[in-house]
């Protein structure tokens, strides 16, 4: 069965950083490609970036509204997806979603909250 | 970016009743859309991918049609455990995006 599971969220003030892990489990993580989604409050939801297998290159691709400011890696060895949001706004506050690359399986998520 | 727009943004509905729920991209998608039901507190449950094909283990009340534009997902015998959220969501190109959502509740 596969599990996907959000941690590292938190209250951030404005300007700070974070950095949230989704560790995976029963599937091949190596050859999967692993996407952050993102729901603020009353929002959509909302594609924040993904990063590609190793076998398909790594490249990592990431929305506008994130670019510059958040840093998707992951470890292989470790069966771990990570974003690193740095410089946070309080319209990065969310619950925050890692999902498989074909978005058949979800996290349960984990809330940030940008706030002073 | 690829703007998506669903419509109704809410409907009450009965048990038992047949409901359909549009979505509608700016530009051609060919097929590349998803369907997702999400309850308050829980993570986007996949319905339909391809625009038409049922993800493993959806029931067969639920149905998906339409390409290029315009979409719908039907769900022809609505159970209490249907009351959800929907949303689109078009993959054709980056980044991918969501719709509105439709919130299905009871009458």
């Amino acid at each position: 069965e596969v599990f996907l599971v959000e941690s590292g969220g938190g209250l951030v003030r404005p300007g700070g950083s974070l950095r949230l892990s989704c560790a995976a489990s029963g599937f091949t993580f190596t050859n999967a490609w692993m996407t952050w989604v993102r729901q603020g409050p009353g929002k959509r939801l909302e594609w924040i970036g993904r990063i590609k297998s190793a076998s398909d290159g790594g490249t990592i691709d990431y929305a506008a509204s994130v670019k510059d400011r958040f840093v998707i890696s992951r470890d292989d060895s470790k069966n771990t997806l990570y974003l690193q949001m740095n410089s946070l706004q309080t319209d990065d506050t969310a619950v925050y979603f890692c999902t498989e690359g074909s978005f058949d399986f979800w996290g349960q998520g984990t809330q940030v909250t940008v706030s002073s | 970016d690829i703007q998506m727009t669903q419509s109704p943004s809410s409907l009450s509905a009965s048990i038992g009743d047949r409901v359909t729920i549009t979505c509608q991209a700016s530009q051609d998608i060919t097929n590349y859309l998803n369907w997702f039901q999400q309850k308050p507190g829980e993570a986007p449950k996949l319905l339909i991918y391809d625009a038409s094909k049922l993800e493993r283990g959806v029931p067969l009340t639920f149905s998906g049609s339409g390409s290029g534009t315009n979409f719908s997902l039907t769900i022809s015998n609505l159970r209490p455990e249907d009351l959800a959220t929907y949303y689109c969501q078009q993959y054709d190109d980056l980044p991918p995006t969501f719709g509105p959502g439709t919130k299905v509740d009871l009458k």
